[in-house]
């Protein structure tokens, strides 16, 4: 199976500042990877598809790049309600692993 | 309004089996691959199973394979997991999320229910 590092797997931050979360993966993905935002006791959100494809209606702010085995993703100023857990997800392999997460907390 | 809303969850004892349902409503369900994802307590997320839209192919997670059953009636608009032999490190919260599709490509899951829970305990 493929597996996906996130890191850090916890950081702070404040309003206003420029976040990035890294991903890479055990093997090449090519661009196949998706990126999704979870806020306690609620589903998963899809952000990012295929490395760098903004969903609809997600913030401008949010931006995805890479391709083989390194991905970012970038929050480029943090608001309020992008304080959440971040994850990561292969699409390359029928086994659709994802990273084990990354939290974005308040500084 | 598109929407997944599953069911079935519950307390079994380990060796148990337990079976959910996710019903579909809002697009064309048998146009979509569907998945199980699941997230045991305090933990991340961990893809669990894929069905395609006419249930030619369907993948399990390591950990799952051979206990797990993954179907569908696209009649019903219904995705199953039938879950055999739990154990203790099944408990989780079980989503259903469909799978979007770039050029017939997968490459994300953009629409999830609200979770079923199953809790595995003697």
């Amino acid at each position: 199976d493929i597996q996906m590092t996130q890191s850090p797997s916890t950081l702070s931050a404040s309003v206003g500042d420029r976040v990035t979360i890294t991903c890479r993966a055990s093997q090449s993905i090519s661009s196949w990877l998706a990126w999704y935002q979870q806020k306690p006791g609620k589903a998963p959100k899809l952000l990012i598809y295929k490395a760098s494809g903004l969903e609809s209606g997600v913030p401008s702010r949010f931006s995805g790049s890479g391709s083989g085995t390194e991905f970012t993703l970038t929050i480029s100023s943090l608001q309020p309600d992008d304080f959440a857990t971040y994850y990561c997800q292969q699409y390359e392999s029928y086994s659709r692993t994802f990273g084990q997460g990354t939290k974005v907390g308040i500084k | 309004e598109v929407q997944l809303v599953e069911s079935g969850g519950g307390l079994v004892q380990p060796g148990g089996a337990l079976r959910l349902s996710c019903a579909a409503s809002g697009f064309t369900f048998s146009s979509y691959g569907m998945n199980w994802v699941r997230q045991a307590p305090g933990k991340g997320l961990q893809w669990v199973s894929f069905i395609s839209s006419g249930s030619l192919d369907i993948y399990y997670a390591t950990s799952v394979k051979g206990r797990f059953t993954i179907s569908r009636d696209n009649a019903q608009n219904s995705l199953y997991l039938q879950m055999n032999s739990l154990r203790d490190e099944d408990t989780a919260v079980y989503y259903c999320a469909r799978e979007t599709t770039v050029s017939s490509f997968p490459v994300g899951l953009d629409v999830w229910g609200q979770g079923t829970t199953v809790t595995v305990s003697s």
